[in-house]
């Protein structure tokens, strides 16, 4: 089983400032099946990027994604106060899907 | 209006067992995998089962064997089946939409149903 695991825990920000979220895999993953989602309390989760580095649609484009193999990145250029939330990455591979534990964005 | 609404939710003595079901409208049901993914409180995601369009199914270590996914196409209807619940079963369960166009993700969630096991 590939297990995410997602850095840091909780980022404290300010609206307007940039948002850099780490998502490390402990084996390689293809970019195609790499997603990240976003929740805000009481709602369920919301697609943002798919492919590791496409935004889903309705989704800002100060919201990017990058990364491969290992490695990825959920970036938010200008955080918006609604930006405020939990970030999880998540993976497919080998007929089974993991998730990340979850970062939790917070304002400062 | 594409949306998925899930029930059957509700509490459970341990050992006993749920049926949970998820209504699909909006879209062709039977073209698109499902999935349903879990969230204890207070806790992060966790996928649960996944069914694809030709009916295969797929499960975490931590339910196969418990749990049962099936969907009925005719009635745009996916469904859990869960036996031998176990308090670590307490969550709210989200069925969710698979898609592979023009990526690969969850795209459409429910609103989610809460399931909790207890004496």
């Amino acid at each position: 089983e590939i297990v995410l695991t997602q850095s840091p825990g909780t980022l404290s920000l300010s609206p307007g400032e940039r948002a850099t979220l780490s998502c490390r895999a402990s084996q390689s993953v293809s970019s195609s099946y790499l997603a990240w989602y976003q929740q805000k309390p009481g709602q369920a989760p919301r697609l943002l990027i798919y492919g590791a580095s496409s935004r889903a649609t309705g989704i800002p484009d100060r919201f990017s994604g990058s990364g491969s193999g290992t490695d990825f990145t959920l970036t938010i250029s200008r955080l918006e106060p609604e930006d405020f939330a939990v970030y999880y990455c998540q993976q497919y591979g080998s007929s089974q899907y993991t998730f990340g534990q979850g970062t939790k964005l917070e304002i400062k | 209006e594409v949306q998925l609404v899930e029930s059957g939710g509700g509490l459970v003595q341990p050992g006993g067992s749920l049926r949970l079901s998820c209504a699909a409208s909006g879209f062709t049901f039977s073209s698109y995998d499902m999935h349903w993914v879990r969230q204890a409180t207070g806790k992060g995601l966790e996928w649960v089962s996944a069914i694809g369009t030709a009916g295969d199914t797929y499960y975490p270590g931590s339910v196969k064997g418990r749990f049962t996914i099936s969907r009925e196409n005719a009635k745009n209807s996916l469904y859990l089946q869960m036996n031998s619940l176990r308090a670590g079963d307490t969550a709210v369960y989200y069925c969710a939409r698979f898609t592979a166009t023009p990526g690969y993700g969850m795209d459409v969630w429910g609103q989610g149903t809460t399931v909790t096991v207890s004496s």
